[in-house]
């Protein structure tokens, strides 16, 4: 089956720097990746995602990066504040949607004010 | 839109008893449901797939007749967590899937005693 891992577990900015999380999935057949922020007690929430026929896609401050040959795709937070402050997940699905995802294990990310 | 509620949020029950925890989508119908279960730092672990009208889908390790799921409506599916053990303490979260993308319930904290 998928095997997702990302990379860092913990990362710590100071406010205004940017903030890349890093994931590689094992299943080439892979075609959707979506990533969700979790806070503290909290429902993970959407924030991006990004099916295998691009290669980048921005949403204000956030990007999210796919290389298919090399099995990686990164999240890119530009500008950060201290609300981005949270745990970050990745997560990849086979069947183009949101059905079956196989996550990542998770990028604390804390933003110094 | 696509919200996801979850009923109890916490529940604290002693070894032995059994637990009903309840997954609605408020604004949409949900055909599939998913069940997850994350320990504390850690990430989301695919539990099982819930379809309407059919029988769950379990992943590999988890007793189905531990967890029993229901998804008898298009708005709801349920969990039990039968003859709870304080090892099955951990936040239970619930997903549903709509227009390809899974949103979460806010989660369910178990703690037994």
């Amino acid at each position: 089956g998928e095997n997702v891992e990302q990379h860092p577990s913990t990362l710590s900015v100071q406010e205004g720097d940017s903030a890349v999380i890093k994931c590689t999935y094992s299943d080439s057949a892979s075609n959707y990746f979506p990533w969700y922020k979790q806070e503290l007690g909290k429902r993970p929430q959407l924030i991006i995602d990004i099916r295998s026929n691009v290669g980048e896609k921005k949403d204000q401050r956030i990007a999210v990066t796919l290389n298919k040959t090399a099995k990686h795709f990164s999240l890119h937070i530009t500008e950060t504040q201290p609300e981005d402050s949270a745990v970050y997940f990745c997560a990849a699905s086979t069947n183009n949607a949101g059905n079956m995802l196989t996550f990542g294990g998770g990028t604390r990310l804390m933003v110094k004010p | 839109g696509a919200v996801v509620s979850q009923h109890p949020s916490r529940v604290i029950c002693k070894s032995g008893t059994s637990v009903k925890i309840e997954c609605r989508s408020l604004d949409f119908q949900a055909t599939t449901m998913f069940w997850y279960r994350q320990f504390p730092k850690q990430s989301l672990m695919l539990m099982a797939t819930s379809n309407e009208g059919s029988k769950a889908t379990y992943e590999q390790g988890v007793e189905k007749d531990k967890f029993l799921i229901n998804h008898a409506s298009l708005t709801l599916s349920t969990l039990t967590v039968t003859s709870a053990h304080p090892e099955d303490s951990s936040f239970y979260i619930c997903s549903a899937l709509f227009a390809d993308t899974q949103y979460f319930g806010p989660g369910t904290r178990l703690t037994v005693l």
